[in-house]
């Protein structure tokens, strides 16, 4: 079992729709949770971070974190092209511990 | 805040042959990383240095590769006798020691080994 798993896609969406990217991670002592976008080519973007259960937003982005469940998400409201990419679930797995653990990422496209 | 900066941005080597990448973090960051995402997959934690200590390092980081910070501001990691599968994007990211401990990127290395 992969430590962070997400969906590869692709997810696709009309534009103006929500998009909803999901990720589960198998460590429960996990502390902090991170959402990156990732263009095709280029490095990964910070979207959101998320350490608390319940929601967080930003903008048009919402994060959900439920630690029970070992499961955080990301939803973008009134999608656009522009949001097309891959977005990765990063997860600081063990306390103390710096690095982060990856999921594969999730596809994103948003059809004008 | 110009961010972090990577040379070379692209590099084509032969294997066999060493090459070395720099990283300069943001200035006030104390905490530098280096990952290794290939094609496909999430980027993955190669090592972590806090100042000029490099105090984590993964089990993919194999002997042919060494890393080193020694003034706490760049750092350079060196790969040796490269190989095929060492070609990949390198990917640097730091942080401030804080709570939230966010890492931002760099732009990569995309290293080619042929």
């Amino acid at each position: 079992q992969k430590e962070v798993e997400q969906n590869s896609g692709p997810l696709s969406v009309p534009e103006g729709a929500i998009a909803s990217l999901n990720c589960t991670y198998s460590d429960r002592v996990s502390q902090s949770f991170f959402w990156y976008r990732q263009y095709s080519g280029k490095s990964p973007e910070l979207i959101m971070s998320i350490y608390s259960n319940g929601d967080k937003e930003d903008g048009r982005f919402t994060a959900q974190l439920n630690k029970a469940s070992q499961y955080v998400s990301l939803l973008i409201r009134d999608s656009q092209p522009s949001d097309s990419a891959t977005y990765l679930c990063a997860v600081e797995a063990v306390t103390g511990r710096r690095a982060l653990t990856f999921g594969s990422g999730t596809r994103l496209q948003v059809q004008p | 805040d110009t961010g972090v900066s990577q040379d070379p941005r692209h590099k084509i080597t032969k294997r066999g042959q060493n090459v070395t990448f720099r990283c300069d973090p943001i200035s006030e960051h104390n905490r530098l990383y280096w990952y290794r995402q290939t094609l496909g997959q999430g980027p993955e934690f190669l090592t972590y240095f806090q100042n000029e200590a490099q105090l984590e390092k993964s089990r993919l980081l194999s002997d042919r590769f060494s890393a080193e910070r020694p003034k706490g501001s760049f750092s350079t990691l060196e790969i040796q006798r490269t190989e095929q599968g060492d070609s990949a994007m390198y990917l640097c990211a730091s942080s401030m020691t804080g709570s939230t401990d966010t890492q931002y990127f760099g732009p990569g290395t995309r290293l080619t080994v042929l």
